[in-house]
């Protein structure tokens, strides 16, 4: 069954380094979001992606982040200086054409030193 | 702001019970809705969708969705160990969008 593949599965990093998490969404979809859930907090919305662009972005998704898909199937997010509060799990997640549901890889823990 | 509320319970049900997952959502507009099964330290797993009023079935899971009163359930039949985990109710504005999840609602089942 195609599922969603992220790496690193955990990444430790110094405050005010850049850190690049690496998703590979499932090969027929093409919509792309990643997510992130700061420990004992609820999963919340950083971006979404189609067609080469972003589509929606929410407030925690500032100047500090970016988000890449450099071929036909990767799809990143960067940080460009990370703050201690940007630790926690960070899910890429997928979905096809006219269908709505999404499918998460399994997370990067990203910890910030 | 888009809302989606959970008990957090923890909810114990004794093995072979059936558990009762609620949610409400505050958007009225909201198309499509979710739940996910989350264990500790794993990412969401998907393990229904529901999209129109009504009940939905899919092996021991039922998922219930009333959108007059902003509501979906999910029921669990024949709880077992194995469905300890967090369920997540999920809801998405449109069609096709980015997800705003609850804070999820612990399950735990004794044997």
């Amino acid at each position: 069954e195609p599922e969603v593949t992220q790496t690193p599965s955990h990444q430790v990093t110094q405050m005010g380094q850049e850190v690049i998490l690496r998703c590979v969404p499932i090969s027929n979809h093409l919509y792309f979001y990643w997510y992130r859930q700061i420990l004992g907090q609820k999963v919340e919305f950083l971006v979404s992606f189609y067609n080469n662009e972003i589509s929606e972005k929410s407030e925690i998704f500032d100047d500090q982040f970016s988000v890449e898909r450099p071929d036909g199937s990767n799809f990143t997010l960067k940080i460009r200086s990370t703050k201690l509060e940007d630790s926690a799990m960070y899910f890429c997640a997928s979905s096809g054409r006219g269908q709505p549901a999404m499918y998460f890889g399994p997370g990067t823990r990203l910890t910030v030193t | 702001q888009k809302e989606v509320e959970q008990n957090s319970g923890p909810l114990s049900v004794p093995e072979g019970a059936i558990a009762s997952l609620n949610c409400t959502y505050s958007d009225r507009g909201s198309q499509s809705f979710f739940w996910y099964r989350q264990y500790s330290g794993k990412s969401p797993e998907l393990i229904m969708s529901i999209y129109s009023n009504g009940d939905k079935e899919d092996g021991r899971f039922t998922a219930q969705l009333n959108k007059a009163s902003q509501y979906v359930s999910l029921l669990i039949r024949d709880s077992q160990p194995s469905d300890s985990a967090t369920y997540l109710c999920a809801v998405t504005p449109r069609s096709q969008g980015n997800l705003i999840f609850g804070k999820g609602t612990k399950l735990s089942v004794k044997p």
